[in-house]
């Protein structure tokens, strides 16, 4: 497609279930990251993907966190053991994976995750 | 580590009155900085980067940055507001080492007609 999508778009969830948040990034873009959202936190950056290898992961709230990316395309980030605390939008982005300033990060609408 | 902090989490201005949203950036490596816009219920749309070509830097829908390093700032601006520019606004820096992005808070700005 032309951007960006994520699926889904919305999820409500109960505490304690796993989620799957998807993401797929515009074709060609070797680089893929996801940023959450929260009212209290602002955006964050959970993890960053070069190809189908993590180089930086540091942004992971918790072992519960955890993300893959096949292909070099399609990432999934999953969320075991939802606690209400993990209620936010989770964005996903995507660049051309070239260093320095010149690689703008294009962004998907959201995963606004509820978990009751 | 590079961080940006944005002054004032709600801005109000009329439609047609001039828009300057603050961003003051700190970084111990020449910046790479950026304004992202996001609309309600959507994801962040670029309005402009800053690359160290020029310090004053156009973006869309009108929008301007200016890079100040004396003052460790990268205010956003423009000259006439409509009310199609309401919306959060973030500032970013690009973080050294890897393409990632910090945030800072984010501003709202409210278009009243």
């Amino acid at each position: 497609g032309a951007g960006v999508s994520q699926s889904p778009s919305n999820k409500v969830t109960e505490k304690g279930k796993d989620v799957e948040l998807r993401c797929d990034p515009i074709s060609g873009h070797t680089a893929l990251y996801w940023y959450r959202q929260s009212l209290g936190q602002g955006l964050e950056f959970l993890i960053y993907f070069q190809g189908n290898s993590a180089p930086d992961k540091s942004g992971l709230p918790s072992d519960r966190f955890s993300a893959e990316r096949t292909g070099g395309s399609v990432s999934t980030l999953t969320i075991q053991r939802t606690q209400q605390e993990d209620s936010a939008v989770y964005l996903c982005a995507s660049s051309l994976g070239l260093a320095g300033e010149t690689d703008t990060q294009y962004f998907g609408p959201g995963t606004r995750l509820t978990v009751l | 580590a590079q961080s940006v902090t944005q002054l004032g989490s709600h801005v109000s201005v009329s439609e047609g009155a001039l828009v300057l949203l603050r961003c003051n950036y700190s970084s111990s490596v020449p910046p790479y900085l950026f304004w992202y816009v996001q609309y309600p219920n959507q994801g962040l749309q670029l309005l402009l980067k800053y690359t160290s070509a020029a310090t004053l830097v156009k973006g869309i829908n009108g929008f301007e940055a200016e890079f100040k390093k004396s003052e460790t700032s990268f205010h956003l601006t423009k000259p006439s507001a409509h009310m199609s520019d309401a919306a959060e606004y973030f500032c970013a820096v690009l973080n050294s080492g890897y393409s990632t992005l910090t945030f800072g808070k984010g501003t709202m700005l409210l278009v009243s007609p």
